[in-house]
């Protein structure tokens, strides 16, 4: 079965710091990755999709299948980025679903 | 366009009740599909309708069930309940259901006493 793995429950990062989530998966086919990003009393949302390659907020993510990874990063971080991310996975298997990861929370420091 | 809708936003019920969830989907949307998130076990998926059906299911017991209206519109029950079913309901809408990009409401926060 797929599994989304993020290591960190939190990281704590100063402003102007970079930042990279992290984010493996497993899944022998051809998936689709996603992050979505929860602000404080927020609803959960769609922050970037492997398959865009676009940058978001100053952030990016880059699939990586030898390893397996989809780490979200930026060069410098925002206190408005502050937040609980989620990467999430999506498989070819006749089921339309996401598989979440258990999320990490990202604090920005001023 | 308005976001996904859930109602109603929190529900306290006690252990043995029933309880009925709502789903409004961005309008044209026409897949909607519901997850259950914990602290202890995050997001998990619960089930997903297109067209009035039930196309996939999680690992969720009988106790959980959906229907999907003409309109998209979708309902979850969840049927005799415990207290682990605590939780926060999110629902996501999607365009077709062929693509993984899905839109979230807002959620249902359901307390189980």
């Amino acid at each position: 079965a797929q599994r989304v793995t993020q290591p960190e429950k939190l990281l704590s990062v100063f402003k102007g710091a970079p930042v990279e989530l992290k984010c493996n998966y497993s899944y022998s086919g051809s998936p689709e990755l996603f992050w979505y990003v929860q602000y404080s009393r927020q609803r959960l949302q769609l922050l970037l999709r492997h398959i865009s390659r676009e940058s978001i907020k100053g952030f990016t993510a880059d699939l990586n299948k030898g390893e397996t990874s989809f780490h979200l990063k930026k060069p410098f971080a925002q206190e408005e980025d502050s937040a609980m991310y989620y990467c999430a996975l999506g498989v070819n298997t006749g089921r339309r679903a996401l598989t979440f990861g258990s999320g990490t929370r990202l604090q920005v420091q001023p | 366009k308005a976001g996904v809708t859930q109602t109603p936003r929190y529900l306290i019920k006690t252990r043995g009740q029933q309880v009925t969830l709502s789903c409004s989907p961005i309008s044209g949307h026409r897949s909607v599909s519901w997850y259950q998130q914990t602290p202890g076990q995050g997001l998990q998926f619960l089930f997903e309708y297109f067209s009035e059906t039930q196309r996939n299911k999680g690992n969720f017991p009988g106790r959980f069930s959906g229907r999907q209206f003409s309109n998209s519109r979708s309902e979850m029950n969840v049927s005799t309940l415990e207290l682990g079913d605590s939780a926060l309901y999110l629902c996501a809408s999607s365009v077709d259901g062929l693509s993984y990009e899905q839109y979230f409401g807002p959620g249902t926060r359901l307390t189980v006493t």
